[in-house]
């Protein structure tokens, strides 16, 4: 069963910030995220072990809550380079080769 | 470094032709490897993945199989298509979910008329 992320969409200005959520109504073992821009491959941003581990790439970070079986991907002080849309994929277990990925929250920002 | 190429890059088909698309990586052995498919404005449904040669899960029942003759190539077939065939169609490679992250080729936009 694949996550759920929300917002489906979300329009920011230069320098706001945003933070898209992830959820599963499954255990998480691991949490990925990955941008894609539009026309392109999704690019990995990080990946998050079971824990509670927050994580950072550039002004991009992300936290994992085992409790709530969420992970949440912060967007701080945002760039036009953040425009594009974000994909959470899951795995339910250490042993587990594949990814559940959510449907997606397309991020665009404004000058 | 690992690259992952996939070709053609573009592709125009009518229903009921054969397909096949291949992926190639270098730099890496014994990858695992995967085929995703995304629909217009849609998110990654994985299709097959492969943890060695000859090894094929497949995640989906459809018109779609996938082959790995080779340690890095990985081969998406059909003997017929459909107009629901369409879409955007990417490999990817990588370890073990928990180990790291997966990476994905350029893709290959698949449009059956």
């Amino acid at each position: 069963q694949q996550p759920v992320q929300s917002p489906q969409a979300v329009i920011l200005r230069e320098g706001e910030d945003a933070v898209i959520n992830c959820s599963s109504s499954k255990a998480l073992y691991s949490v990925h995220w990955y941008r894609q821009k539009h026309g392109e491959a999704p690019v990995f941003l990080m990946i998050l072990l079971k824990g509670g581990e927050q994580k950072g790439h550039e002004k991009i970070s992300a936290s994992f809550n085992e409790k709530k079986q969420q992970s949440s991907l912060y967007l701080t002080a945002s760039q036009l380079s953040y425009s594009g849309t974000y994909f959470c994929g899951a795995s339910a277990r250490s042993n587990d080769y594949k990814l559940s990925f959510g449907a997606g929250t397309t991020v665009t920002v404004r000058a | 470094s690992q690259t992952i190429h996939q070709w053609p890059a573009t592709l125009v088909q009518p229903v009921g032709s054969p397909l096949s698309l291949e992926c190639t990586v270098e730099g890496t052995s014994n990858p695992n490897l995967y085929w995703y498919r995304q629909a217009a404005g849609r998110g990654l449904q994985l299709l097959f993945y492969s943890v060695g040669i000859g090894q094929i899960s497949s995640e989906v029942p459809q018109n779609l199989s996938a082959s790995r003759p080779q340690d890095r190539q990985f081969i998406l077939s059909s003997k017929k298509l459909l107009l629901s065939d369409s879409g955007f169609y990417l490999c990817a490679w990588g370890g073990t979910p928990i180990y790291g992250e997966q990476f994905f080729g350029p893709g290959t936009r698949l449009t059956v008329l």
